[in-house]
């Protein structure tokens, strides 16, 4: 069964850092791209982040360049998120997700989420 | 990279057919096909009910369709049933290989 389990999140002042960790079991998490996505409380989904199956490629939302960074560690099966120069609108659930097939850009697969909350 | 434009909420009485629209761009919704729908219970992680347009993944119900005209994409739930009452949410791969979420819509079950 494909899982993902995010954790990391929690409460940071503005300007604060924080790093979210993707457990992911139950597929060739290797072959696969992965993807960051966000929810800010009562909002709608945004698309913050993806990285090839190797880790040498990665795009982001204009929102978060220059500011987040994606990775992963294949060997250990965990995708990355470190988050830097937090802001209060940064404050949502973090979800990580993976493609539907082995390199289509269809998200399929969602972990549960963790929360970060940014504030003083 | 703007969202793409859904309508905030669409209704229908149980056994109805509705159908939600995704109003994009030729860079995005338009682009090419990679085009996926979402379902959002509260409290729940998204669900994939439809990609590349049209497709469903194993174990999606039949009655959820998607369909495509220019830079706007569409889901119709077909014979409306109270579990069908939640978020809904389309999604598309852009030209510059990012991706953009739509605003969502809120499917109310009278």
């Amino acid at each position: 069964e494909v899982q993902m389990v995010e954790s990391g999140g929690g409460l940071v002042q503005p300007g604060g850092s924080l790093r979210l960790s993707c457990a992911a079991s139950g597929f060739a998490f290797s072959g696969y791209w992965m993807y960051w996505v966000r929810q800010a409380p009562g909002e709608g989904l945004m698309w913050v982040s993806r990285i090839s199956a190797d880790g040498s490629n990665a795009v982001y939302a204009d929102s978060v360049k220059g500011r987040f960074t994606i990775s992963r560690d294949n060997a250990q099966k965990t995708l990355y998120l470190q988050l830097n120069d937090l802001r209060a609108d940064d404050t949502a659930l973090y979800y990580c997700a993976r493609d539907l097939t082995i390199s289509t850009p269809i998200v399929a697969y969602w972990g549960q989420g963790t929360l970060v909350t940014v504030s003083s | 990279q703007s969202a793409l434009t859904q309508p905030a909420s669409v209704s229908g009485s149980p056994e109805q057919s509705i159908t939600l629209s995704c109003t994009g761009t030729s860079s995005d919704v338009g682009g090419d096909n990679y085009v996926s729908w979402f379902q959002q219970h509260p409290g729940r992680a998204p669900k994939l009910i439809i990609y590349n347009v049209r497709n469903r993944p194993l174990g999606v119900s039949d009655r959820f369709s998607g369909s495509k005209s220019g830079n706007t994409a569409s889901l119709t739930i077909s014979r409306l049933q109270a579990e069908d009452e939640a978020d809904y949410y389309c999604y598309s791969y852009t030209v510059r290989s990012t991706f953009v979420f739509g605003t969502g819509t809120r499917v109310t079950v009278l």
